[in-house]
């Protein structure tokens, strides 16, 4: 079965810690994402990739930093969580930007 | 800019009643259209996407179609069942490798 996966479900971390949320495929898919989702807000792209190595900012990239130095894997960096940087964080793949695969998230607090 | 539109408000609707949701779009011209289906905790999945070309789509009790001329997608369940209860997201494609969503529309099917 293909599948998304990201590393934890929940994440539990202090202001200014510094978070890593980790995100593997097995499609063999050149594109991923990461989103955030609150609530009355929908989806919002933070940082997406196209290719190894390569990386390009999405609508909030600001707080984030990414990092894809293997097709299968794309993790999300929080430099130094803050209270705002909690939420529901999304990752995705595809082959183009049609049928987007998610995996099931995970819901960071920053306490 | 560009903009997406879902109706904000939940649908509540009657099981076997169709349930019709809405998804307008503003300040461009999508050559293809997405819906994704999600429930609460989880991330979205896939449902049908629909090309610029076409008027309607359908996939078993789903029906969608594109009006390019309104800048508007109709999203349809016929025969709805309580397990259809679930937000259901648009994602008109904006250009290049980003994949913007809509807010969501929740829909509550009522045994």
């Amino acid at each position: 079965d293909v599948k998304v996966t990201q590393s934890s479900r929940y994440l539990v971390k202090r202001t200014g810690e510094k978070v890593f949320l980790e995100c593997v495929q097995d499609m063999d898919h050149e594109n991923m994402f990461w989103y955030r989702q609150d609530p009355g807000l929908g989806l919002r792209l933070i940082y997406f990739s196209y290719d190894v190595k390569m990386k390009e900012k999405g609508d909030i990239p600001e707080g984030y930093s990414v990092s894809r130095e293997k097709k299968e894997r794309f993790s999300l960096i929080l430099e130094s969580a803050s209270t705002n940087q909690t939420s529901m964080y999304l990752c995705a793949s595809s082959f183009s930007n049609e049928k987007l695969l998610f995996g099931s998230g995970t819901q960071l607090s920053v306490l | 800019s560009q903009k997406i539109e879902q109706n904000s408000e939940a649908l509540n609707i009657q099981e076997g009643k169709t349930a019709t949701l809405t998804c307008n779009y503003t300040n461009y011209s999508p050559a293809y259209l997405q819906w994704y289906r999600q429930d609460p905790g989880r991330g979205p999945v896939f449902l049908l996407l629909i090309r610029e070309n076409e008027k309607e789509k359908r996939k078993e009790r789903l029906k969608v179609t594109f009006d390019t001329t309104l800048k508007q997608s109709l999203f349809h369940i016929t025969a709805s069942q309580p397990a259809d209860s679930a937000t259901y997201l648009c994602a008109p494609h904006t250009g290049g490798f980003k994949t913007i969503f809509g807010a969501g529309t929740r829909l509550f099917v009522k045994a």
